[in-house]
């Protein structure tokens, strides 16, 4: 399998730009975590799915950020408008509830600056 | 809330010195512990997982103990070589979620 894949891996874009961050899962998991990674609050959740339905979304930080899963094997963080304290690593993780292995599985990882 | 607190933030060691990395969480009713190494501009990749049921969990050179009553977990790595600099990560289940340390950034001086 090849892992979460995560792009863009970089995005620059302007203050009040939309950003679309994607994310397919590795196949067969029913798990998809959306992180950010910065230097101040380091690693937080911001909103996680299972069996393609949001469950927990108390990490989104503002009206601005939204996030869907159209299917199992595809889902997109959006930021519209962008401002420049979005300026993050952006991650997405899956991992399956079955089988026994209870880890999450990380992707490269989506780098967004905001100018 | 679960809190995740990891000392220190940051260790420098020359190449061959064992390494202790602590860990350490407020809320004591876990089902699991993990330890995660996230390289410069990379993701992180799941080292070692620990379950409530066990004191300790091995890999290589790397050595992982769990102490839930006392809210800790301890990350040892022998013989250090420069390929261990990384940031090393604890983090704790809540419920699907994970709560992440902040990390203890490594540096292996050859």
């Amino acid at each position: 399998d090849a892992g979460v894949i995560q792009s863009p891996r970089h995005e620059v874009t302007e203050m009040g730009q939309e950003v679309t961050l994607r994310c397919k899962p590795i196949s067969g998991h029913d798990y998809l975590f959306w992180y950010r990674q910065t230097m101040m609050r380091g690693l937080e959740l911001l909103i996680y799915f299972n069996n393609n339905v949001p469950i927990d979304d108390s990490g989104m930080p503002e009206d601005r950020f939204s996030a869907k899963m159209p299917n199992a094997s595809f889902s997109t963080l959006k930021i519209q408008p962008s401002e420049p304290r979005d300026s993050a690593v952006y991650f997405c993780a899956s991992r399956n509830s079955g089988g026994g292995v209870d880890t999450q599985y990380f992707g490269p990882g989506t780098r967004l600056t905001v100018l | 809330k679960q809190e995740v607190t990891q000392i220190p933030a940051a260790l420098s060691v020359p190449e061959g010195e064992n390494l202790v990395l602590n860990c350490s969480f407020t809320d004591s009713a876990i089902y699991n512990l993990q330890w995660f190494r996230q390289d410069p501009g990379k993701g992180l990749t799941s080292l070692l997982l620990i379950q409530s049921s066990q004191r300790e969990q091995t890999s290589g050179r790397l050595n992982a103990s769990l102490d839930k009553s006392s809210g800790r977990s301890t990350l040892y790595i022998a013989a250090s070589q420069p390929g261990d600099s990384a940031t090393y990560l604890c983090a704790v289940p809540n419920d699907y979620k994970l709560s992440f340390g902040a990390g203890t950034t490594v540096t292996v001086r050859a």
